[in-house]
């Protein structure tokens, strides 16, 4: 069963604050790596993704970095805010069944 | 009304007792999911079905039963469930099964809270 890493398992920011949550993978079908958001109560909603062609892709205060050769890609959540609370979770693509692998995800608390 | 909705959003029920989660989508989408989600633990793939067929069973106990009549609908039969089966139930879904971005994307319901007593 393909494994996704993710690190840490829970992380505390101050407000203001920069948060990085990262991923590694052994395989993938194709290159492309969504980040989950999940606040409590709630079902995860698609952040941010990137796909094959570029190594980093920024949306506001959320950039992906990724890394082909060491097989990691990372979060960075700039200027983190209280709302920003929340449980973070990566995918890759399966190499061999069609579906994303999710990750084990990531407990963020921002404190003010 | 859009996105991938659940029914109940909140279920108590005992041991012997049988249930049914709904989810239904309006995406337009061919494959469907259900994840159990406990506390502290990542989420768990339960079941997926593609164009109507389950295509994988990740070692569920038969006490949970899907049933996925068309693309659109899809339910989790519960009975004689175990307080350990307490978590937040989560459907899925996605443009179907293959290459690309735009096929394995997937798009969550809110859930439906389960507690067994």
């Amino acid at each position: 069963q393909q494994q996704v890493k993710q690190s840490p398992q829970s992380l505390i920011v101050q407000k203001g604050g920069i948060s990085i949550i990262n991923c590694a993978y052994e395989n993938t079908a194709f290159d492309y790596f969504p980040w989950y958001q999940q606040f409590p109560g709630k079902g995860p909603a698609l952040l941010i993704a990137i796909r094959p062609d570029v190594s980093e892709k920024k949306e506001g205060r959320f950039t992906i970095s990724f890394n082909k050769s060491a097989k990691q890609f990372s979060l960075h959540i700039m200027d983190s805010q209280p709302g920003d609370s929340a449980t973070y979770f990566c995918a890759v693509p399966s190499y061999n069944t069609d579906k994303l692998i999710f990750g084990t995800g990531t407990r963020l608390q921002v404190f003010p | 009304e859009t996105g991938v909705t659940q029914t109940p959003r909140h279920l108590v029920m005992g041991m012997t007792n049988k249930k049914s989660l709904k989810c239904e989508q309006h995406l337009g989408h061919n494959a469907m999911y259900w994840y159990k989600q406990s506390a502290k633990k990542p989420l768990e793939l339960m079941f997926v079905y593609n164009f109507k067929e389950q295509t994988e069973n990740n070692s569920v106990p038969s006490r949970f039963s899907p049933e996925c009549p068309n693309s659109s609908h899809l339910f989790l039969h519960l009975h004689t469930l175990q307080p350990e089966d307490s978590a937040l139930y989560l459907c899925a879904s996605s443009q179907d099964l293959g290459a690309g971005q735009g096929s394995v994307t997937q798009y969550f319901g809110p859930g439906t809270r389960l507690t067994v007593l």
